[in-house]
């Protein structure tokens, strides 16, 4: 069974039209991250909570942010999507923190028309 | 800035043979290294790990070998299977750190 979900798996939007994307767990960790990849490309953090406490990487634009409204849901906002936010955006849990494995969703691809 | 490389892009193993994949750190004060398995289409999926109080830890089919002194880490899989076809990425966590940086990947290809 699904651990980390992600809705939607494929999501197109257009250029500079705001898109939402969702992750939900049944684990009950602590510690919720978005990253982005790039084809071919490793993950690339771009923010985690730790419970409610929101941690932003210093290179992640200004464009993308987050929102943890409880401990099951994490949602990801670009507020205006550009040709270079295509990827695929990747949903993680962790109980405590980084010292431990993540369990990561498969992800939601996302296309900039 | 400190970064975790992988030394091939691409490994081609015929099934039933061993497969070794190497990584590289260059972090000296990492102390905590992860290893993950992407399909094509799904998200990375944690397969052993070791701190570095180790030097080796093993799992099912798996090994993770750590050498502090030259900061190198490997993954050994043995009697490789067609599912094991995927990219490879290590991780490393610093000490003091907050997140975990990913490797490059490498790609494993079994040949039936």
């Amino acid at each position: 069974d699904a651990m980390v979900i992600q809705n939607p798996r494929y999501q197109v939007t257009q250029f500079g039209k705001p898109v939402t994307l969702s992750c939900s767990q049944t684990l009950n960790h602590n510690v919720m991250y978005w990253y982005q990849q790039k084809s071919s490309q490793a993950p690339k953090l771009l923010f985690h909570y730790y419970d409610k406490d929101f941690n932003n990487e210093a290179d992640t634009p200004d464009n993308f942010q987050s929102r943890r409204p409880n401990t099951s849901f994490c949602f990801l906002d670009i507020r205006s999507p550009g040709l270079g936010d295509a990827a695929m955006y990747l949903c993680a849990t962790s109980r405590d923190g980084p010292h431990q494995p993540q369990h990561f969703g498969d992800g939601t691809r996302l296309s900039i028309l | 800035g400190e970064s975790v490389g992988l030394h091939l892009p691409t490994l081609s193993v015929q099934e039933g043979d061993n497969s070794i994949i190497n990584c590289a750190y260059s972090n000296s004060a990492s102390d905590y290294f992860i290893w993950y398995k992407q399909e094509s289409g799904k998200g990375p999926q944690f397969i052993i790990d070791i701190r570095s109080n180790m030097d080796k830890r093993q799992g099912q089919r798996v090994t993770v070998l750590l050498n502090k002194t030259v900061k190198h880490l490997s993954l050994q899989i043995a009697a490789t299977q067609p599912g094991d076809s995927a990219v490879y990425f290590c991780a490393d966590l610093g000490a003091g750190y907050q997140k975990v940086t990913f490797g490059t990947g490498t790609k494993l290809q079994v040949i039936p």
